[in-house]
């Protein structure tokens, strides 16, 4: 089964830009987590998304936005990037019930200059 | 008081020693118990799932969970250089709006050849 997938790998963007990431669940799970992740502030909740519905969202400004899409894939969007936007960010995937663990992507590299 | 606490090492072992890594966490309600590693440049990568108190093995990995005490704990006999990562403890319970994830931040382990 293939695992969950991210791209891209690296993004390098400039302050004020806009930034589209993407992310292909395992093949059945339903639920797409969205994490940034940082040296100074490690795994931090972005939001789910389960059937195409955002059920859960961490404290970020509005400029970080999500969606899913029918066959579960999902994006997530951030505007107006800052340069504390520079940060690795994970999506994860998981059935969405019950109570299976996430699993993770390799992660986007974003890096805001 | 942190949700979860975890100590950020770094930890440096010989090669073959038993690694204890160990998550402390305030939550009564946490159900789920996981440990993650990630190397560098990485996603994490679940290693360890548990759902009750109790010891789970898995190769030259344990899993320790005791919820009495709130605390969990990963070992890992005849530790190898290729262990060397980042162990991110996590655990989870339900909400009414989905699946909750807290994580650690991680302990940073080396194994020296």
């Amino acid at each position: 089964k293939a695992g969950v997938t991210q791209t891209p790998r690296y993004l390098i963007k400039t302050r004020g830009q806009q930034v589209t990431l993407s992310c292909s669940p395992i093949s059945g799970h339903r639920s797409v987590s969205w994490y940034q992740q940082t040296p100074g502030q490690g795994l931090q909740f972005l939001f789910e998304y389960f059937s195409e519905t955002q059920r859960n969202k961490g404290n970020f400004p509005g400029r970080f936005s999500g969606r899913q899409f029918s066959n579960s894939r999902s994006e997530m969007n951030v505007s107006t990037l800052e340069l504390g936007d520079s940060a690795l960010y994970l999506c994860a995937s998981s059935p969405g019930t019950g109570g299976s663990p996430l699993h993770f992507g390799n992660g986007t590299r974003l890096t805001v200059t | 008081q942190k949700e979860v606490e975890q100590d950020p090492g770094p930890l440096s072992v010989p090669e073959g020693a038993i690694v204890s890594l160990n998550c402390t966490y305030s939550n009564s309600a946490f159900q789920y118990f996981m440990w993650y590693r990630q190397y560098s440049r990485k996603g994490p990568e679940l290693l360890m799932y548990t759902y009750s108190s109790g010891n789970k093995e898995d190769g030259r990995f344990t899993a320790q969970v005791d919820k009495s005490s709130k605390y969990i704990s990963l070992f890992i006999r005849d530790s190898q250089p290729s262990d060397s990562a980042t162990y991110l403890c996590a655990m989870s319970a339900w909400e009414n709006y989905g699946q909750n994830f807290v994580f650690g931040p991680g302990t940073r382990l080396s194994v020296l050849p």
